[in-house]
């Protein structure tokens, strides 16, 4: 079964990191870009970058960049994302999203993460 | 940046009817990069239709998008009880993806 399973909801203090999984199964990770997108409680969905998993290679959104890491481990199928100095408005669901292969949609969605940041 | 903006913010709606949801563009895009998704509560996202009017796989063809340039329409020619939802369009563009802010399609 081709999905994207990621990791459980976390809670974290103002100004410490979050790294959320995911992970790829029924297909190889490096055949397709993986984005991360997010969603705050009542709110729309917001881009926060992409990942290349086949080089490593990266595009963060504006408002991210300096404060996000999108990574990959492809001997696990898995890719990450990390958010560092959170703050409560970073509380929100992170998903993580594939873009079929010459396409500009995202095809296939985790179920999200839950990141809860209070103090 | 390409700005997207829905109309209406919520639709009141009963089963068996038409739906129409707009997606209107602040400059011209390619309708290749226009997609719509179908969100249902603590769920994630589901792509409906890519390249402005293209199905996704297993979507039922009471969805249907159209459109080109500024203006982008989604269709829903008959709703069914599990059509309600919120629905949002996509814009790829100049390395930037961006997302409308979303209709909701709620029970009348």
């Amino acid at each position: 079964q081709v999905q994207l399973v990621q990791s459980g909801a976390e809670v974290k203090k103002p100004g410490a990191s979050v790294k959320v999984s995911c992970k790829a199964s029924g297909y190889t990770l490096t055949d397709n870009y993986m984005h991360w997108v997010r969603q705050a409680p009542g709110q729309g969905l917001e881009w926060m970058g992409w990942i290349n998993p086949s080089s490593g290679g990266t595009n963060y959104a504006q408002k991210f960049q300096g404060r996000v890491t999108m990574t990959r481990d492809t001997s696990i199928n898995t890719a990450y994302m990390e958010l560092s100095r959170l703050r409560s408005d970073d509380t929100a669901v992170y998903f993580c999203a594939r873009v079929p292969t010459l396409r500009y949609c995202f095809d296939m969605w985790g179920q999200g993460t839950m990141v809860t940041v209070s103090s | 940046e390409i700005v997207l903006t829905q109309s209406p913010d919520t639709l009141s709606l009963s089963p068996g009817e038409r739906v129409t949801v707009s997606c209107r563009a602040s400059q011209s895009v390619r309708s290749s990069y226009l997609a719509w998704y179908q969100q249902k509560p603590a769920q994630a996202p589901r792509l409906l239709i890519f390249g402005a009017s293209s199905r996704a796989t297993g979507i039922p063809d009471r969805f249907s998008g159209s459109g080109s340039g500024t203006d982008f329409t989604l269709t829903i020619s008959r709703l069914e009880p599990e059509d309600f939802a919120v629905y949002f369009c996509q814009h790829y563009g100049s390395s930037r993806w961006t997302f409308g802010q979303g209709t909701k399609v709620e029970i009348k």
